[in-house]
């Protein structure tokens, strides 16, 4: 069974860093792209960007790029999204996916982390 | 501002079939058949109910079923039930720096 487990909820100040992981299993982690999508409270979904485990190759939606850093540990089968410098509105739900590369679509999903900054 | 709009709800009754548009342009859904939609329950991870504009994958329903014209994309729900109500985005791939956007998304209500 596909199986994307991410980190538990995390409280941090303005200011400090975060560090997620998504930690998968079942299937072969280097055949597939980790997607990692935002949502902000109440919001609907934004695509942050992709990450191939194979060789670390990132592409970052330009929105995002500077605030955010993807990053793969392939001996845990795990990828990470790490922020820094953390203000209140990057409060929000972060989800990893594994990506399909075949019909562009995200088949299986973590369940997600909630990420609240506040002082 | 999401990149593909959807109507921000939709409602029915059970039973009943509803439709469900997302809006893209020719960059995204009128250039390519990558259209994925998601349902979300609240507080759950979304769910992939629909990919390559049509296909549903193992498991997923048959009352849910999907289409492409030009630059829209559309979900239909048959059948409504209760477990329907739920969050519905569409997704495309966009041959933009950003590779994959999403619809709003359409809150169902199962009245």
């Amino acid at each position: 069974e596909v199986q994307l487990v991410q980190s538990g909820a995390e409280v941090k100040k303005p200011g400090e860093s975060v560090k997620i992981s998504c930690k998968t299993s079942g299937y072969s982690f280097t055949n597939y792209w980790i997607t990692w999508i935002r949502q902000m409270p109440g919001k609907g979904l934004e695509w942050m960007g992709r990450i191939d485990p194979t060789d670390s190759y990132t592409d970052y939606n330009p929105s995002f790029q500077g605030h955010f850093t993807m990053s793969i540990d392939k001996s845990v089968s795990t990828a990470y999204l790490q922020r820094s410098s953390l203000k209140a509105s990057d409060t929000a739900i972060s989800y990893c996916a594994r990506h399909l590369w075949e019909n562009w679509s995200e088949d299986s999903w973590g369940q997600g982390t909630l990420l609240t900054v506040s002082s | 501002q999401p990149a593909l709009t959807q109507p921000a709800s939709v409602s029915g009754s059970p039973g009943q079939s509803i439709t469900i548009s997302c809006t893209g342009t020719s960059s995204d859904i009128g250039g390519y058949d990558y259209v994925s939609w998601y349902q979300q329950h609240p507080g759950k991870a979304p769910i992939l109910i629909i990919y390559d504009v049509s296909n549903r994958p193992s498991g997923v329903s048959d009352r849910f079923s999907a289409s492409k014209s030009d630059n829209t994309a559309s979900l239909t729900i048959s059948g409504l039930r209760t477990e329907d109500e739920a969050d519905y985005y569409c997704s495309s791939y966009t041959n933009t720096r950003i590779f994959e956007v999403f619809g709003g998304g359409t809150k169902v209500t199962v009245l």
